[in-house]
């Protein structure tokens, strides 16, 4: 099973609306739901931010929203925070019940 | 609180075996699925393997296959890793993770919370 396919790095303005993708198949992003999202600051563990593509964990700030279209996921950001910068990876249930993850984003907030 | 705390990495030849453990509190253990994902250092997230809430399934990853094993003793409110013949590439950083939502069977693999993670390094 191939990792899913994410941009290495993006980067924004504070303020502004960044989107990172997570590109997958049929056999995974384009078929199930159970897609999730993580952040990870350097030296600390993930923190899962999205899941079920679009879902919020409770507590978790409404500047972050998951999509997908076809079997291509999305996280976006909105207003854009220094305590953004960090590690995101997607991560999809796929065929043969595996999980399968991204090989990750730098977000750098400039 | 929910807290999750590995142990059992190390440093360990290649074809050798380590266990690793993963003590949790802070919630009901029993109804939750639980897994093991690991991480080179200063690289990517990789899933290795999952347990369901009563152990009745468990998956893993093909790169593990048939050398690790997945257990959880719901008395003890721990998981456990088995690792058989172990190789380089295995080194990493082995973090235990919990399910966000409860499961009577079967998991949702969005992982709510995590421990700090064990170092497993494989090297002769």
């Amino acid at each position: 099973q191939s990792a899913l396919t994410q941009p290495a790095s993006v980067s924004g303005s504070p303020g502004q609306s960044i989107t990172i993708s997570c590109a997958g198949t049929s056999s995974d992003v384009g078929t199930f739901s159970s897609v999730s999202w993580y952040q990870q600051h350097p030296g600390k563990a993930p923190k899962l931010i999205i899941y079920d593509v679009t879902k919020r964990p409770p507590g978790l700030s409404n500047r972050f929203s998951g999509s997908r279209s076809g079997h291509t996921a999305s996280l976006t950001i909105s207003g854009l925070q220094a305590e953004d910068e960090a590690d995101y990876y997607c991560s999809s249930y796929a065929e043969s019940a595996i999980w399968v993850f991204g090989g990750g984003t730098r977000l750098t907030v400039l | 609180e929910v807290q999750l705390l590995e142990s059992g990495g190390g440093l360990v030849q290649p074809g050798g075996s380590l266990r690793l453990s993963c003590a949790t509190s802070g919630f009901t253990f029993n109804k939750y699925a639980m897994t093991w994902v690991r991480q080179t250092p200063g690289k990517g997230l990789e899933w290795v393997s999952t347990v369901s809430s009563s152990s009745g399934d468990t998956y893993y990853a093909d790169s593990v296959k048939g050398r690790f094993t997945i257990s959880r003793d719901n008395s003890k409110n721990t998981l456990y890793l088995q690792m058989n013949g172990l190789r380089a590439e295995d080194t990493a950083l082995y973090y235990c993770a919990k399910d966000l939502r409860a499961s009577a069977g079967g998991a949702y693999g969005d992982l709510a919370n995590w421990g700090q993670g064990t170092l497993v390094t494989v090297s002769s």
